[in-house]
């Protein structure tokens, strides 16, 4: 198994562009999650799924960002329009029912100039 | 918030010696987790112990947990220089929900 995947690793964008960050879960997994990881804040949860649908986005910061997981083997991050203070690295990370442990993928660190 | 505080908050010492880690958090949990992370990775799951155990063991890890001081250690014994990163615990929120809290982590820097 590839472990989960996130593309793309690196993004350089300026501000007010949109930004898309993709994540495909490790296959069988029922549970998708979204973090976000900086020096100030730590890592912080935004948003995650069961079976593709919504559970808690009380983590998303604001409206400029949406996730959506159209199926149980892809998922999005938009940021639109993005903001320097949005550079971070970006985590996602799924889990099957049955267990409590959460396989991260790499990561996407996301520089807004 | 639930977020687990941790301390240190970094730690250097030779490789052979032993490290201790502690989390501490804020309410009920069913389990708590460590996960570790090198640097520029994601992290990756080394022990969880439910809220009903005090103590586990996973090769040169041990873990304890008590639940009546909200705290955790994580030991990792005769460390080597390749157990080098960031060390999180992470909490439930002690419902029926798959949130994870993550603490703020220990960086621990192993000097061979």
């Amino acid at each position: 198994d590839a472990g989960v995947i996130q593309s793309p690793r690196h993004e350089v964008t300026e501000m007010g562009q949109e930004v898309t960050l993709r994540c495909k879960p490790i296959s069988g997994h029922n549970s998708l999650f979204w973090y976000r990881q900086t020096m100030m804040r730590g890592l912080e949860l935004l948003i995650y799924f069961n079976n593709n649908v919504p559970i808690d986005d009380s983590g998303m910061p604001e409206d400029r960002f949406s996730a959506k997981m159209p199926n149980a083997s892809f998922s999005t991050l938009k940021i639109q329009p993005s903001e320097p203070r949005d550079s971070a690295v970006y985590f996602c990370a799924s889990k099957s029912g049955e267990d409590n442990e959460q396989f991260f993928g790499p990561g996407t660190r996301l520089t807004v100039l | 918030s639930q977020q687990g505080e941790e301390d240190p908050q970094a730690l250097s010492i030779q490789e052979g010696e032993n490290a201790t880690m502690n989390c501490s958090y804020k309410t009920s949990i069913n389990n708590l987790q460590w996960y570790r992370q090198n640097s520029g990775r994601g992290l990756v799951h080394l022990i969880l112990i439910r809220s009903n155990e005090r103590e586990k063991h996973s090769g040169r890890l041990r873990v304890t947990l008590d639940t009546s001081k909200k705290s955790s250690s994580l030991l990792i014994t005769a460390s080597r220089a390749a157990d080098t990163a960031s060390y999180f615990c992470a909490t439930d929120d002690g419902g029926a929900t798959n949130k994870l809290i993550f603490g703020t982590g220990t960086l621990l820097a192993v000097q061979p």
